[in-house]
């Protein structure tokens, strides 16, 4: 078992540009998770998938904002015209459905600086 | 030694003593909490869970403690070790509110040596 892996650990881009993030879950996890993380804060959550639907997004998870799980595995994160505002840790998580109390695992995480 | 959580977002102690890290948390529903420890860096690491039927649950030199009454959670670390300084959240998962987790802000452990 490998874990959560995410890739690009870094990224700096320039305002305006457009991003991807990739989170590869732990396997046969059916749930994956996007968080973001400012300086000093928890993990907020952005949005989840169970298998390849998307289930619930958040309202920090603006228009700019896209994310897919194609076909139930990996997942991307795609921020168009990227803001300063922007900047952030953005954590992947996965879990395996029992029951109310499943446990996310997360992934290392993307720190992203927008200049 | 011992911390309110967010109101004394770090903690230092003494290699060897037990620390206690306090959490309070929001949601009254909540049925499901967790602590993660995170290190610079890197993503948050699961420590220890507990359902809202258990008022107590044992690990590896850590022991999760729930009030329910006063909504109160916390973290107990036996003979902290170096290697335990990170930052600790608690999250908690309400019931009715999907799948999400709601973390608290954080308490940053120091051991001093």
């Amino acid at each position: 078992d490998t874990g959560v892996s995410q890739n690009p650990r870094h990224k700096i881009t320039k305002r305006g540009q457009n991003v991807t993030f990739r989170c590869d879950p732990i396997s046969e996890h059916n749930r994956l998770y996007w968080y973001r993380q400012t300086l000093g804060q928890g993990p907020e959550f952005l949005t989840y998938f169970q298998n390849e639907a998307q289930l619930e997004k958040s309202r920090l998870l603006s228009d700019r904002f896209s994310a897919e799980r194609p076909k139930g595995s990996f997942s991307t994160l795609e921020i168009q015209r990227t803001e300063q505002g922007d900047s952030a840790m953005y954590l992947c998580a996965s879990s395996l459905r029992i029951d109310r109390a499943e446990t996310q695992y997360f992934g290392p995480g993307t720190r992203l600086l927008v200049l | 030694g011992e911390s309110v959580g967010l109101h004394l977002p770090t903690l230092s102690v003494q290699e060897g003593d037990n620390s206690i890290i306090n959490c309070a948390y929001s949601n009254s529903a909540s049925d499901y909490f967790i602590w993660y420890k995170q290190e610079s860096g890197k993503g948050p690491q699961f420590i220890i869970d507990i359902r809202s039927n258990m008022d107590k649950r044992q690990g590896q030199r850590v022991t999760v403690l729930l009030n329910k009454t006063v909504k109160h959670l916390s973290l107990q670390i036996a003979a902290t070790q170096p290697g335990d300084s990170a930052v600790y959240f608690c999250a908690e998962k309400p019931t009715g509110g999907g799948n999400k987790l709601t973390f608290g802000t954080g308490t940053q452990l120091k051991v001093e040596l």
